[in-house]
């Protein structure tokens, strides 16, 4: 079976400290794909990142970097110097062989950035 | 340049009551999916579609029922709406699975059952 779990309910910093929301993950399937979504409060899901099983690289957008770690099946994403407006809730969400596009989302981060 | 579009955008349903929530996609997807998303769970998938004829349950397709008739639609219908129905419901389409799967999702459709 397929499972995500994000342990973090909720998160909360002041503006420009830097923070890291987990993502653990189980699959018994070798290739797999890994996503971080976010959903503002208008509602709506962004899509952040698509990660494959076969590339552990980590990858860094601007202020946002993801960790890929298959040793210990998780998928880290960090903000740096986080703003106001990274406030909202993050998902990881996982797709595997047979899934034919079907996710397993994790329950989400609700992350606060205050001023 | 619409992508995945979902209508209603809110409803306020009476128990008891029917109604469909519409999504359509102009990319040619194959592959759609519904989603409801709850405080606490994350999303979790309702039914999905492979293909124009073809649908299958998700993990929790009670109280839902679907179709797919064409490529471009994928409407969800809830026969007799209960109030444990409530929630935010998302479609999503891509192309399939593999390095072309981007998952678009639709606005979200905000249901209340009264």
């Amino acid at each position: 079976a397929q499972k995500v779990t994000q342990a973090q309910t909720e998160i909360s910093v002041v503006e420009k400290e830097d923070v890291t929301l987990d993502c653990v993950y189980e699959t018994r399937d070798t290739t797999y794909y890994l996503f971080w979504y976010k959903q503002p409060p208008s509602g709506e899901l962004v899509f952040l990142i698509r990660r494959n099983s076969f590339d552990e690289q980590n990858e860094i957008s601007g202020r946002y970097s993801w960790n890929f770690q298959k040793s210990t099946s998780s998928f880290n994403f960090t903000i740096t110097a986080s703003q106001v407006v990274d406030s909202a809730v993050y998902f990881c969400a996982l797709s595997w062989e047979t899934s034919g596009s079907r996710l397993t989302f994790g329950e989400g981060t609700q992350l606060t950035v205050n001023p | 340049n619409a992508g995945v579009t979902q209508t209603p955008k809110f409803q306020v349903l009476k128990t008891g009551q029917s109604m469909t929530l519409q999504c359509a996609q102009d990319m040619n997807h194959e592959y759609m999916s519904w989603y409801r998303q709850d405080p606490g769970m994350g999303l979790r998938l309702i039914h999905y579609s492979v293909g124009a004829g073809i649908t299958d349950q998700g993990e929790v397709p009670n109280g839902y029922n679907v179709s797919r008739s064409t490529t471009e639609d994928f409407p969800l219908r809830l026969l007799s709406a209960a109030p444990s129905q409530t929630s935010v419901y998302f479609c999503a389409s891509s192309y399939g699975w593999g390095s072309g799967n981007t998952i678009y999702f639709g606005e979200g459709s905000w249901l209340t059952v009264v």
